[in-house]
């Protein structure tokens, strides 16, 4: 399985509501990432996990939460965001952190806040 | 931190002409360069990447260069197809902790 999958597809959520985006791969990579993207910009680096342990984070505001209960598997949990937040996130998947491997991407999930 | 400079924002090209995508970093540190496809709506791909030690690299149509001293590398697509319009980051990392995306060049390919 050569592939970071993520669910859901498309959400659509108010600002008070709570939601999880998800994040699976089974290539035995120990490092996973979140990214954000707003149209026609590049990736923003969120955070980074490496051996299942937060190992960058961007400064980026606790409204969002990131979990990483096992190395296959990568979260992201959301409360109460902003209009301003929404936009395509996506995870993505290397080796190890630090290494200078490929990283790959998910196909994203396009988040919508109301 | 690194800063990645993109050059053009747009291109548009031939069917069948070159296509040459500019970056420029700031950190010397920085010793990975990987180059992302990404077509509208979907993931971004890794097309082809180049290491510090390296000055070119080829992939059947597509090439990459790197000056070291000058700080900057570019992406070269040679006999374009229309399949290759897509939008086209570079990137920078120091040892791969942390990739630093360049701004964006949407390609687009006239058939």
């Amino acid at each position: 399985d050569t592939e970071v999958t993520q669910t859901p597809k498309h959400l659509v959520m108010g600002m008070t509501n709570k939601k999880s985006l998800k994040c699976e791969q089974h290539m035995g990579h120990r490092a996973m990432y979140w990214y954000k993207q707003k149209a026609k910009k590049p990736p923003e680096l969120m955070f980074v996990y490496s051996y299942e342990k937060l190992s960058i984070n961007e400064s980026v505001p606790s409204r969002f939460s990131p979990e990483c209960p096992n190395s296959s598997l990568l979260n992201l949990h959301l409360h109460a965001l902003q209009p301003e937040d929404s936009a395509l996130y996506l995870c993505a998947s290397s080796q190890v952190q630090g290494a200078n491997n490929e990283q790959f991407f998910g196909p994203g999930t396009r988040l919508t806040v109301l | 931190g690194e800063n990645v400079e993109q050059h053009p924002s747009t291109l548009s090209v031939q069917e069948g002409d070159s296509a040459v995508i500019k970056c420029t970093y700031s950190d010397s540190a920085s010793n990975y360069f990987p180059w992302y496809k990404q077509e509208l709506g979907k993931r971004p791909q890794l097309i082809i990447d180049i290491r510090s030690n390296v000055g070119e690299k080829k992939d059947q149509r597509i090439a990459v260069t790197l000056n070291k001293t000058a700080k900057h590398f570019s992406l070269h697509i040679t006999e374009t197809q229309p399949e290759d319009s897509a939008v086209y980051f570079c990137a920078a990392s120091e040892h791969g902790n942390q990739f630093y995306f360049g701004t964006g060049t949407s390609l687009t390919v006239i058939p």
